[in-house]
This record gives C-alpha cells, sequence and structure tokens, in this order.
C-alpha cells in the first residue's frame, strides 16, 4: 500500500495523558500536513511541513500540541495534557508540490485514514 | 465570514435528480480548487480537481468563477452511492502563508 499511513487508528485515553499519532506520507511527497476534525465540520488545519521545515502553524495549534517531521519522512502529532476538547478526527496528508514559474501546480493533498482519540 | 462557504445542506433526492452544491471563498489569491467526497467516518478522498474553464468527469461537472470567487458541483443522474459529504477546498498562498481551506461540507443524501 503505497497511501498515507497513520496509527495509532482508534485511541482512548483519560484526560491529562499524552498521546501522540504517527503518518507515514506518500514516499515522494515533500508536503505533509495535519488537519482535525469534528463531527459535522470539514477538516480543519493545523500544521504543515515542506520536507522537513514546519512551515506554518494555526492558531488552533495550543502550546499542547507540537509536530515533528525530523527525517522530511515520517511525522508525529503530539498532544499534552489532553482534554476532553481534544477528542476528533486527526487527519494526516500529504501533497507534492511543483512550482511553476511560482505558481503552485499539482498540489492534490491525499490523506490517510484518520486516527480517533477519544478523551474521557 | 468564513474563508471557504458551502450550502448547509443537507440535500435529499431521489435517484436519477440533479443537485447543484455551491461554493464561496474569501481569498481571491487562491490558486487551486478541488472537490472531495467523504463518507461517514472516513477520509476526505479527492472527487475532481476545478479548473478555470470548468471540467467534466461523468456524471460530475465542476464550475470555477474567479470573478465572484464561487465554486460549483453538478451531479447529475444520482445514484445511492453518490450519498456522501462533499467538501470543497481551496488552496493559495496568503499573507499568513500557505493555507489549504476545506469547507464544512455539504451532505447528500439520495434515496430510491
Amino acid at each position: 500500500d503505497t497511501g498515507v499511513s497513520q496509527n495509532p487508528r482508534h485511541k482512548i485515553t483519560k484526560r491529562g495523558q499524552n498521546v501522540t499519532f504517527r503518518c507515514d506520507p506518500i514516499s515522494e511527497h515533500n508536503r505533509l500536513y495535519w488537519y482535525r476534525q469534528t463531527l459535522g465540520q470539514g477538516p480543519e488545519f493545523l500544521t504543515y511541513f515542506q520536507n522537513e521545515a514546519q512551515l506554518e502553524k494555526s492558531r488552533l495549534l495550543s502550546d499542547r500540541f507540537s509536530a515533528e517531521r525530523p527525517k522530511g519522512s515520517f511525522s508525529t502529532l503530539e498532544i499534552q495534557r489532553t482534554e476532553q476538547g481534544d477528542s476528533a478526527m486527526y487527519l494526516c496528508a500529504s501533497s507534492l508540490e511543483v512550482q511553476i514559474w511560482g505558481s503552485i501546480s499539482g498540489n492534490t493533498i491525499y490523506f490517510g485514514e484518520g486516527s480517533w482519540l477519544t478523551v474521557v | 465570514r468564513k474563508e471557504v462557504e458551502q450550502d448547509p445542506g443537507p440535500f435529499n433526492v431521489p435517484e436519477g435528480a440533479t443537485v447543484a452544491f455551491n461554493c464561496t471563498y474569501s481569498n481571491s489569491a487562491s490558486q487551486s480548487f478541488f472537490w472531495y467526497r467523504q463518507d461517514c467516518r472516513k477520509e476526505p478522498k479527492l472527487l475532481m480537481s476545478v479548473y478555470s474553464s470548468g471540467n467534466e468527469d461523468g456524471r460530475f461537472t465542476a464550475q470555477l468563477n474567479r470573478a465572484s470567487q464561487y465554486i460549483s458541483l453538478l451531479i447529475r443522474d444520482s445514484k445511492l452511492s453518490d450519498s456522501a459529504t462533499y467538501l470543497c477546498v481551496v488552496n493559495g498562498r496568503n499573507t499568513g502563508g500557505f493555507k489549504t481551506i476545506f469547507g464544512a461540507g455539504t451532505r447528500l443524501f439520495v434515496k430510491a
């Protein structure tokens, strides 16, 4: 399977505990994104990486959230001191950005199956 | 105002009907546009890109109007299997950096 893979797929944790999700993007993709989605809403952007560099973080990403992509390949999203409001599906996605004459081309995003977090 | 807004739905249509979804975006610097489909408790999957000239893929037709900052998706001859949430996606750079923004989605129910 050469798609985006995420694990664990489901995580139930007690409030206050730390959790970590891992994402393995499509191998040739240089961009990796994290989104969060709750029921009835579209995916909300959290952060993204261009290779190993984290280029943008959403205001939604509080100090309890940290993401890394140490070698420009897989990424981890850690949530410290989880709260019930953190319960959501955490989606990882990847894309291949190709810049042609300063314009973005072919930046289709492919998602993993998501990691469901339930904080009790 | 949200950066990407879609019809709230849900749309309930009989099989064979034609249904249209609308989407507006606020960032005039947006560069690329997509429609994604999401089934219940599954990840979003690319349905089709949206090009300025409009494009068609079987029963699906997407249109882009940059002047009005408006995107549409038309589904003809609806099938039961078309029941899903359709997400409008807008991609482009702004002062805050790169942005790929999803709409909240429009839910479609196709009934027999």
